[in-house]
């Protein structure tokens, strides 16, 4: 069965401070993995698009790493700023669908 | 801004009634989707569209129903309502419905059925 699994469901951090998003997924044949930021109440943006063949991509203080091998996936932020307060959800998409599937997203919050 | 626009943004209605939401995808992009997201759950995928043809079903349910017209707007009509229909409905568009494509996702329609 093709899943997205997310963890923690949850975070809180401290301003300033860095921290690290998982997903790991089953979702056969793999096309592709996306990382989207969803702010409360809003659509959510893509962060990162990795490929079968990328182990890592960043956009700014965001750095996605991708592991196809063991199928597990990462989110770091770096220098946590109170803007990161969103929930960050893993969307991988299968080769011989056009269909995404949906991890239940991490929710960030960051304190000052 | 993503360039997909949403509207209504806001619906509150009552059980039993029927409403239609709206989606204009970005300019250039053939493909709409439509999902749903219930209070602190996941995206959950209910349909796409290509070129004004259904491409793929999600878990859609039989009340609900959707359709692109020529001009590629897409609506996402929702009837018999039920407490439970209450949720997060957004639209996404991208250039021509592949899995490789970045998804835009408009900023919703927030659903209220009392």
């Amino acid at each position: 069965k093709n899943q997205v699994e997310q963890s923690p469901q949850s975070l809180i951090i401290l301003e300033g401070k860095n921290c690290t998003l998982q997903c790991n997924y089953t979702v056969s044949p793999f096309s592709n993995l996306r990382w989207y930021k969803q702010d409360t109440g809003r659509g959510p943006v893509s962060l990162t698009i990795m490929t079968f063949s990328e182990n890592t991509k960043s956009n700014g203080r965001y750095t996605a790493t991708l592991d196809a091998d063991t199928k597990q996936s990462s989110l770091h932020i770096t220098a946590s700023q109170l803007s990161d307060s969103a929930s960050y959800i893993c969307v991988v998409s299968a080769n011989n669908f056009n269909k995404f599937y949906f991890g239940s997203g991490t929710k960030l919050n960051v304190k000052p | 801004d993503s360039g997909v626009t949403q509207t209504p943004k806001h619906l509150i209605t009552a059980t039993g009634q029927r409403v239609t939401l709206r989606c204009s995808p970005r300019s250039g992009d053939l493909s709409v989707y439509w999902y749903q997201q219930s209070l602190d759950q996941g995206l959950q995928f209910l349909i796409q569209y290509y070129n004004g043809e259904e491409r793929a079903k999600g878990n859609i349910l039989e009340r609900f129903s959707a359709q692109q017209f020529p001009d590629l707007h897409s609506e996402l009509n929702l009837s018999s309502l039920e407490l439970g229909d209450s949720a997060l409905y957004f639209c996404a568009s991208s250039p021509t419905g592949q899995g490789r494509e970045k998804l835009f996702f408009g900023s919703g329609t927030q659903l209220s059925v009392l």
